[in-house]
């Protein structure tokens, strides 16, 4: 069984509209992160949650917002939808606590904006 | 500047052959991890690995902290090795944010 879920596997959007990815881990973390792959782009962070609440935000567009309604849920809606947020979208989630710990990510959501 | 250099950015092997991918990091680490890209997209981390030497089968990942560099050995390669290898570096304390390289292109064929 996956342990990590995200919904939908592929979304395709409108220029202008609002979407909302989805993500569940089945794996007890307390840390929860999203990364973005772009095209011909390395995989980079975007925001990270510690027991649901906010720990590093790296992405510079308000239009990105990260929601937890629970501890091992984290969605990441964006609004006003640009044909440069076409991407790939990976959450992940580790354990938390001090000093690192290996991140586990999910399948990916592959978002296009036409 | 770029955080992560990986290197080759492509390499082709034969089936049997051994391959080195090397990770240099230009600040210092506490942890990294290597990562294997399906071409379907979906990423399987392959060794999470602060410092030393990991072994898994025919992968084995060292990690020299002081030197700033982590390396990826496969020995004798396979075709169902071919894909794409990823090494990431966190260089927060609390192992909250990771930051990728361009990865590696491996094609092994017959």
């Amino acid at each position: 069984d996956p342990k990590i879920i995200q919904k939908p596997k592929y979304l395709v959007a409108v220029t202008g509209s609002e979407k909302i990815l989805i993500c569940e881990q089945y794996l007890g973390h307390n840390a929860m992160y999203w990364y973005r792959q772009s095209a011909k782009k390395p995989l980079e962070f975007m925001f990270s949650y510690s027991y649901q609440k906010l720990m590093d935000n790296q992405t510079a567009s308000s239009r990105f917002q990260p929601q937890s309604s629970k501890k091992n849920h984290l969605d990441l809606q964006i609004t006003a939808l640009k044909p440069d947020d076409s991407a790939t979208y990976f959450c992940a989630s580790s354990p938390m606590g001090l000093g690192g710990h290996e991140q586990y990510f999910g399948p990916g959501t592959r978002l296009t904006v036409l | 500047g770029q955080q992560v250099q990986q290197s080759p950015a492509s390499l082709v092997l034969q089936e049997g052959e051994n391959a080195e991918l090397q990770c240099n990091f230009s600040t210092s680490l506490n942890s990294m991890q290597w990562f294997y890209q399906r071409p379907g997209g979906s990423l399987v981390s392959l060794f999470y690995n602060p410092s030393g030497t990991k072994q898994s089968g025919r992968l084995t990942s060292t990690t020299v902290i002081k030197e700033r560099r982590s390396s990826l050995h496969i020995s004798s390669s396979q075709t169902t090795d071919s894909g794409t290898y990823l090494c990431a570096m966190d260089a927060t304390s609390s192992g909250q944010k990771l930051v990728f390289g361009q990865g590696t292109i491996l094609k092994v064929y017959l």
